[in-house]
């Protein structure tokens, strides 16, 4: 139980375009879910709480208008890199909260790479 | 002060020999602590959650909680080459709270 699925799980984009990340939860309801960024040999660090039916909460210093977040379902949260550009390019994971809302379950991950 | 700290490591380990990963807090009123590995190139994966002080037990895999010294460890017994990644520590903060604060990790080695 508790899988989280992303998709896609690689993408390779241009300067300039606009990605998009899926993130599901396969087998349980998550009325939260978390997207977060991490940069070679860094820490996570996470850029908003996305709960269903409301607009995100970003943390400090993540800019809303670029990386825009839908929750629109319980299981389905996306990410949507606008305008992307080469810093842009990181390991962006999302995670969902479990349906005792202690415990939160990371999805498998998606590597951006803008040239 | 971090509000999570965590030894970066490298903590090498031979293996069989039990592994000790640390890791400290500052919010007294967190209330949810977290155990994650994350193997290079991969996405966390839980492994321990603990919330009350003590120890709490699973397979190789031992957490232990100090609130009065704000103080959470995992212990891994019989370490594996497989066990080799980093660990992260998380600790959600009070009741109603939904985000995690991670630590930096640790990276272990386990050494055949």
């Amino acid at each position: 139980g508790a899988v989280v699925s992303q998709h896609p799980s690689w993408v390779i984009c241009k300067s300039g375009t606009s990605v998009k990340i899926e993130c599901r939860s396969l087998d349980f309801q998550a009325t939260t879910m978390f997207w977060y960024r991490q940069f070679p040999k860094q820490s996570l660090m996470l850029m908003a709480t996305s709960n269903e039916g409301s607009k995100a909460t970003y943390e400090q210093g993540v800019e809303k208008d670029k990386f825009l977040i839908n929750h629109a379902s319980l299981t389905l949260s996306t990410l949507t890199v606008t305008s992307a550009h080469p810093e842009d390019s990181s390991f962006y994971i999302c995670s969902a909260l479990g349906s005792t809302n202690y415990e939160q379950y990371f999805g498998p991950g998606t590597r951006l790479t803008v040239t | 002060q971090k509000e999570v700290e965590q030894n970066s490591g490298p903590l090498s380990v031979p293996e069989g020999a039990i592994a000790s990963l640390n890791c400290t807090y500052s919010d007294r009123g967190s209330q949810s602590f977290f155990w994650y590995r994350q193997y290079s190139g991969k996405s966390p994966e839980l492994i321990m959650s603990i919330y009350s002080n003590g120890d709490k037990e699973d397979g190789r895999f031992t957490a232990q909680l100090n609130k009065a010294s704000q103080y959470v460890s995992l212990l891994i017994r019989d370490s594996q080459p497989s066990d080799s990644a980093t660990y992260l520590c998380a600790v959600r903060r009070g009741v109603g709270a939904q985000k995690l604060v991670f630590g930096q990790g640790t990276r272990l080695t386990i050494n055949p």
